[in-house]
């Protein structure tokens, strides 16, 4: 079964400084990985995928997320946190087998950022 | 907009009520997803439908009854819930069920309050 693991429920940091969201997977297969981003009130918008292509993977709003398969990781990463970057972050991973296609959640860390 | 727009954006309902929520894409996908967001918990697959017939249906109570009339439209009918059923409910689609690896589009969601 597939399943993912955020290690933190809240972050802070002060803007400008660097952001490091954690995430960790378990899958029987190659896995395929996901950061969503869910401002509040709204829905839930893609911020980067990894499908088995480059291990560094880069998304909007200049996050980044690396895929390191020795640690089972896909940390979300920023150099400097805006303001707007507060908000709640989802690692997913897509699932295999009988419910091929879906996609895992995490429980959601939630990043706040402090003038 | 994300191209998934779901209706109405917010709900407050009675146990004895009967209503429903609408979600709409024209992204001509041909999977689409109802999902529950509650406070704390992981997002939570409630329903897939894959060319307009249900695929999946993990265990919802038979309070909550979809219909997908056509692939651009997807239902959730409501009747007789209960307050723990207050949650966010979010739409997604995409290109199709197979293909979950390129991620999903969501709507904003619809804020259900039972009172």
């Amino acid at each position: 079964a597939q399943s993912v693991t955020q290690l933190d429920s809240h972050v802070s940091v002060s803007e400008g400084t660097p952001v490091l969201l954690r995430c960790n997977y378990s899958s029987s297969y190659s896995p395929s990985l996901f950061w969503y981003v869910q401002h509040p009130n709204k829905g839930l918008q893609l911020l980067l995928k990894y499908t088995s292509a480059a291990t560094l993977v880069k998304g909007i709003n200049g996050f980044e997320a690396e895929f390191k398969k020795s640690e089972t990781s896909f940390h979300l990463t920023k150099p400097s946190a805006h303001m707007s970057d507060a908000a709640e972050y989802f690692c997913v991973v897509r699932a295999y087998g009988g419910s091929q296609g879906n996609l895992i959640f995490g429980k959601g860390t939630k990043l706040s950022v402090k003038p | 907009e994300t191209g998934v727009t779901q209706t109405p954006r917010h709900l407050v309902m009675g146990m004895t009520n009967k209503k429903s929520l609408k979600c709409e894409q024209h992204l001509g996908h041909n999977a689409m997803y109802w999902y529950k967001q509650s406070a704390k918990k992981p997002l939570e697959l409630m329903f897939v439908y894959s060319l307009e017939e249900r695929v999946e249906n993990n265990s919802v109570p038979s309070r909550f009854s979809p219909e997908c009339p056509n692939s651009s439209h997807l239902f959730l009918h409501l009747h007789t819930l209960q307050p723990e059923d207050s949650a966010l409910y979010l739409c997604a689609s995409s290109q199709d069920r197979a293909q979950g690896a390129v991620g999903y589009t969501f709507g904003s969601g619809t804020r259900l309050t039972v009172v």
